[in-house]
């Protein structure tokens, strides 16, 4: 299968600050990437498509100008957590699909904790 | 709306039993179906992909697919403990996102 990385895989910042989290499809090229977030004991939640070269796009009720995402080149994507605060703490993993049949390969994660 | 069903356990098994499990899906327009496992506190991880009606084996692992029931089923021969987690069924329509099922959490006991 095809292989995602996740960079930090754990991050604690203090509130207030902002974080950026890498991934990347390190075997293929990805046009389009996905970010979830996952609390304790719940299912994933899509935040936002990625698409690269164009703007992401976010599902409802997620903050576009909170939760930025950058799809630079085929292969990377980033989301930044601006002023983060404590309820932003959280998974937060992403995917990426290969353009055909459709598959969807997720990274390992990154756990942030906002203090 | 697309919607993805699944029992969310949990689904009890001893070790070495077949478990059976199940998910239906409301779009009749999906064309591919997945099954992710996913241990707690650790990303999904992708087990199986099915595009057509049948069986479709892969070591301990069989999907099966019935899209005139919209129906999706992973079997697992021969449990083991470590195949204790919860199991995601996905399915997509061409070019969409995935639409998630909230997950079968798994416990093979020993």
């Amino acid at each position: 299968g095809a292989v995602v990385s996740q960079h930090p895989s754990w991050v604690i910042c203090k509130s207030g600050t902002s974080v950026k989290i890498e991934c990347r499809s390190l075997d293929f090229q990805a046009t389009t990437m996905f970010w979830y977030r996952q609390f304790p004991k719940q299912s994933l939640m899509l935040m936002a498509t990625s698409n690269e070269g164009s703007k992401a796009t976010y599902e409802q009720g997620v903050e576009k100008d909170k939760f930025l995402i950058n799809h630079a080149s085929l292969t990377l994507s980033t989301l930044t957590v601006t002023s983060a605060h404590p309820e932003d703490s959280s998974f937060y993993i992403c995917s990426a699909r290969v353009i055909w049949p459709y598959e969807q390969y997720f990274g390992p994660g990154t756990r942030l904790t906002v203090t | 709306q697309k919607e993805v069903e699944q029992n969310s356990g949990p689904l009890s098994v001893p070790e070495g039993a077949i478990a059976s499990l199940n998910c239906t899906y409301s779009d009749r327009g999906s064309q591919s179906f997945f099954w992710y496992r996913q241990y707690s506190g650790k990303s999904p991880e992708l087990i199986m992909s099915i595009y057509s009606n049948g069986d479709k084996e892969d070591g301990r692992f069989t999907a099966q697919l019935n899209k005139a029931s919209q129906y999706v089923s992973l079997l697992i021969r021969d449990s083991q403990p470590s195949d204790s987690a919860t199991y995601l069924c996905a399915v997509n329509e061409a070019g969409n996102m995935l639409t998630f099922g909230g997950g079968t959490r798994l416990m093979v006991k020993p």
